[in-house]
């Protein structure tokens, strides 16, 4: 069972839509971490949240943890082509060393 | 030092051959992570360091696989008689160990790409 659930597992838009991907879990975390990754490299770490209800932007990205920090969702306005890749959510608590991650959401934006 | 990298990047064997791979974290960064990546799924934790301490092991680290990082520097990891199931992508990460946000963000290298055949 993972500990960190991903939805949808598969994504494909058109450019210019919208998109929304979403990180559950039954556990409380003390931070939990957006990458993303393109076949064949590592992932690339897009955000670090840590406070319940805390919202993030980046550009047309913008990253919401849950109020009580179980849960997180990544959402992309006007996703373009290069936004093609695997998202992955992370997470730890104060009492681990090591990180989770769900099994991603793999994003297709075509022209 | 521009981020964490890792040798070889791609890597093919043949079953029962030992591999080692070898990862250079951020220099100011005294922690270290091992994770196995196959198709479709996220990396699964092996393994991390703090210094030269191995702190955790997965379950999934057989007594094949071993992981060093003997100067608290540089890490290995080898797998000895290696099994078709062993390809994967092995990814090393590296985190500061400081207090805030710093502290909770891991930062990758490209990867190794091991095929055994």
């Amino acid at each position: 069972t993972q500990l960190l659930e991903q939805s949808p597992q598969f994504l494909s838009i058109q450019e210019g839509e919208n998109l929304t991907v979403y990180c559950n879990s039954s556990s409380v975390f003390s931070s939990l971490q957006w990458y993303r990754q393109e076949p064949g490299e590592g992932p690339v770490l897009l955000v670090t949240v840590v406070t319940g209800g805390e919202v993030k932007k980046l550009k047309r990205l913008t990253f919401q943890f849950g109020d009580a920090r179980k849960d997180s969702s990544l959402h992309i306005t006007a996703a373009q082509p290069g936004d093609t890749g695997l998202y992955l959510c992370a997470a730890t608590t104060d009492s681990w060393g090591k990180f989770q991650f769900g099994a991603g959401t793999q994003v297709v934006v075509t022209p | 030092d521009t981020g964490v990298s890792q040798d070889p990047r791609h890597k093919i064997t043949k079953r029962g051959q030992n591999v080692t791979f070898r990862c250079d974290p951020i220099s100011e960064h005294n922690r270290l992570y091992w994770y196995r990546q196959t198709l479709g799924q996220g990396p699964e934790f092996l393994t991390y360091f703090q210094n030269e301490a191995q702190l955790e092991k997965s379950r999934l680290l057989s007594d094949r696989f071993s992981a060093e990082r003997p100067k608290g520097s540089f890490s290995t990891l080898e797998i000895q008689r290696t099994e078709q199931g062993d390809s994967a992508m092995y990814l090393c990460a590296s985190s500061p160990q400081r207090a805030g946000l710093a502290g909770k963000e891991q930062f990758f290298g490209p990867g190794t790409r091991l095929t055994v055949l």
